[in-house]
Order: C-alpha cells, then structure tokens, then sequence
C-alpha cells in the first residue's frame, strides 16, 4: 500500500525566511509525485508533477525537487499570501495504478 | 475554461436524512474522482468512475455511500441514512485520460445534525 508522510505538520515562517518542506514515500513502482496548494474552506490546487529522481520543477518562490524516497518544497523568500497548506500525494503502479494517495499535508503561516 | 464545479458547496442534514453531492468535470475531462478530507486528516480516496463505469470504488464504505457517472449529466456521490460520522468535505476531481494531474473542485461541506 501507498503511503506518504508529510514533516513538519505546521511551519511559522517569517517573511523572507526561506524553507523546505519534506514528503516523505513509500509506493510499489512511482508514477508520479503531486504537490498542491489547499486555501482554508477551497479544494486543493495543482503546483507540481514530479517523474523521476533528480528531476525538478520551479514555480514563482516554489520549487519542487525529487529523490527515490522523498520530495522536497523550497519555498524562497515566501510573502504572507504562501501561508496555506501543502499537500504531497503519489500515484504507484500497483493494483490501483490511478488514484493519489495523500499525505496529511504542512500548515505554513507566513508572518509579515 | 471553467473548473470542477461542485454543488452544494455547503449541505446540512439530519441524522437519517440522504445526501446528494453532484461534480461536473472540467470541459474535456472523463474522469472523476471523490475525495473525503476530515479535520485534522488527509484526502481519503472514495471512488473513480468515467462515464456509465464504476472503475474502482475501493474506499467507499460498503453500505449507505453510492456513485455514478451517467453518460449524460454531472457525477452523483449519494449518501443514505447519514449519520454525524459522515459530516466531513467531499471532493470531486477529475482528469483527462491522457495525463496524470487531478484537478480538484472546491468540495461540498456536509454537516450532519
């Protein structure tokens, strides 16, 4: 079975404090690794799509980065409309070789 | 080009009572996917359907919860006799078949008094 652990559960930055997030995996065969954004009372909303170990992906102060056990999310100099929570999930090539499998995501507040 | 829409967003009903949640897919989309999201928990998967198949319904309980995809018409995930444990957001997401991003909608709150 997919699993995935998010760390740290909640993160305080401050403006301009540069981070990474961790999502750590365990999955049968990965088919990609997933980042989102979820907003209080919204659905989640797509960032990345990661492949492959060694591969990454930059969006604005976001970057993406990929390892065979785990993914990182740099955020640079992050400004107080960052704050949200992250999301991690992955598709494996198991039985159910479709669905994302999440973690339990990062809370990050960014102080002004 | 218009997201996932989901309605109601905000649903309240007795215990005994049933739920209707409806998910339209993006334009061109003809896969969808429920999600459950308690607090403190993260996205659970329910069900994926395409049109008039039920692929994989693998995390949906055995009894009460039901979903369909019609051919013609937004997906329905139903739930019979609702207790305050199924009180929680529901989201639809759907993809196209040739890519693997799900693209969320912005989920259906049920309470259960």
């Amino acid at each position: 079975e997919d699993q995935v652990t998010q760390s740290p559960e909640a993160l305080r930055l401050q403006e301009g404090e540069s981070s990474s997030l961790n999502c750590s995996y365990t999955v049968s065969g990965l088919r990609g690794l997933f980042w989102y954004r979820q907003d209080p009372g919204k659905g989640p909303e797509f960032l990345f799509t990661l492949y492959s170990a060694g591969e990454e992906k930059e969006k604005e102060r976001l970057k993406a980065t990929l390892t065979k056990k785990e993914s990182f999310l740099h955020i640079t100099a992050p400004k107080p409309e960052d704050s949200a929570t992250y999301l991690c999930a992955v598709r494996g090539s198991g039985g159910s070789n479709y669905k994302l499998t999440f973690g339990k995501g990062t809370l990050l507040t960014v102080n002004p | 080009n218009a997201g996932v829409m989901q309605n109601p967003r905000h649903l309240v009903r007795r215990r005994g009572q049933e739920a209707r949640l409806r998910c339209s897919p993006m334009k061109g989309h003809s896969h969808v996917y429920w999600y459950r999201q308690l607090p403190e928990e993260g996205l659970k998967f329910m069900v994926y359907l395409q049109k008039e198949n039920i692929i994989d319904e693998s995390g949906m309980p055995k009894e009460r919860f039901s979903a369909e995809f019609p051919k013609e018409g937004p997906s329905i995930l139903r739930i019979q006799q609702v207790v305050r444990g199924d009180s929680a957001a529901y989201f639809c997401a759907s993809s196209p078949p040739t890519t693997g991003e799900l693209f969320f909608g912005e989920g259906s709150r049920l309470t259960v008094l």
